[in-house]
C-alpha cells in the first residue's frame, strides 16, 4: 500500500524559505511511470497544484509561483521535497504531496494523496 | 490555461435522494486521439486529503462505491450520487489533467437536506 507522509516546519517566517520533505513508502519512486507532486489549500479555500516531478528529473511548475517554487527528489531516500521561497502570509496553507498517473506531459490525476501538512508564514 | 468552473457551490439533498455537480471547463479537455476527456473528481472531507473517484471523466477508482458515476464530454462533465448516504456529505472537486498548470474547480460543498 502506497503511503505519502509530509514532513516539514509548521511555521515560517515572511520572506523566508519554506522547505517541505514528503515520504513514500511502500514502493519505490523510481519505478512505475509517476509523477510526484505538491498542492495546496489555504484554509477554508480550495485546491491549488504547485509542481509536479518525474523520477526521470522532468519537472513541470504553476506559472504562478514558477519564479519561487523549486522540487526535487532523492531517489536513494524514497523523498520528494519542495522549496518556496520568498514567502508570504497568503503562502499560508496545507502543504499536501501526492502521487499523479502520467498523463500527458506533466500531466496526471492524483490517485494516493499526503495527510497534508499546515504551514503557517508569520513572523 | 484551462479554468474550471463548477455549481452550484453547494446544494442540500436529502438522504437516498440523487445529487449532481456540474463542472465546466473554459477548453475542450477531449484529447480527440485517444477519445479520453482529462478530467477527475475527488471528494474531501474536513480535515482529511482529497480522495479521488473518477478518472477519465467515467471511470471509478478502486473501491469507490458505485453510486459514485462522472459522465461528459469536451467542456461539461458532471458527478452524480444516484442515492446520498450520510458518508456523502464532503466537498467535491473537478480537475482537469489536459495541461499544465493542472486545475481545479472551486468545490461544491454537498450536505444533506
Amino acid at each position: 500500500q502506497l503511503q505519502l507522509q509530509e514532513s516539514g516546519p509548521g511555521l515560517v517566517k515572511p520572506s523566508e524559505t519554506l522547505s517541505l520533505t514528503c515520504s513514500v513508502s511502500g514502493d519505490s519512486i523510481s519505478t512505475g511511470s509517476y509523477y510526484w507532486g505538491w498542492i495546496r489549500q489555504p484554509p477554508g479555500k480550495g485546491l491549488e497544484w504547485i509542481a509536479n516531478i518525474h523520477y526521470g528529473g522532468s519537472t513541470y511548475y504553476n506559472p504562478s509561483l514558477k519564479s519561487r517554487v523549486t522540487i526535487s527528489l532523492d531517489t536513494s531516500r524514497d523523498q520528494f521535497s519542495l522549496k518556496l521561497s520568498s514567502v508570504t502570509a497568503a503562502d499560508t496553507a496545507v502543504y499536501y504531496c501526492a502521487k499523479a498517473e502520467v498523463a500527458f506531459g506533466g500531466t496526471g490525476y492524483l490517485d494516493h494523496w499526503g495527510q497534508g501538512t499546515l504551514v503557517t508564514v508569520s513572523s | 490555461d484551462i479554468v474550471m468552473t463548477q455549481s452550484p457551490d453547494s446544494l442540500a439533498v436529502s438522504l437516498g435522494e440523487r445529487a449532481t455537480i456540474n463542472c465546466n471547463s473554459s477548453q475542450s479537455v477531449l484529447y480527440t486521439s485517444n477519445n479520453k476527456n482529462y478530467l477527475a473528481w475527488y471528494q474531501q472531507k474536513p480535515g482529511q486529503p482529497p480522495r479521488l473517484l473518477i478518472y477519465w471523466a467515467s471511470t471509478r477508482e478502486s473501491g469507490v462505491p458505485d453510486r459514485f458515476s462522472g459522465s461528459g464530454s469536451g467542456t461539461d462533465f458532471t458527478l452524480t450520487i444516484s442515492s446520498l448516504q450520510a458518508a456523502d456529505v464532503a466537498v467535491y472537486y473537478c480537475q482537469q489533467y489536459y495541461s499544465t498548470p493542472l486545475a481545479f474547480g472551486q468545490g461544491t460543498k454537498v450536505e444533506i437536506k
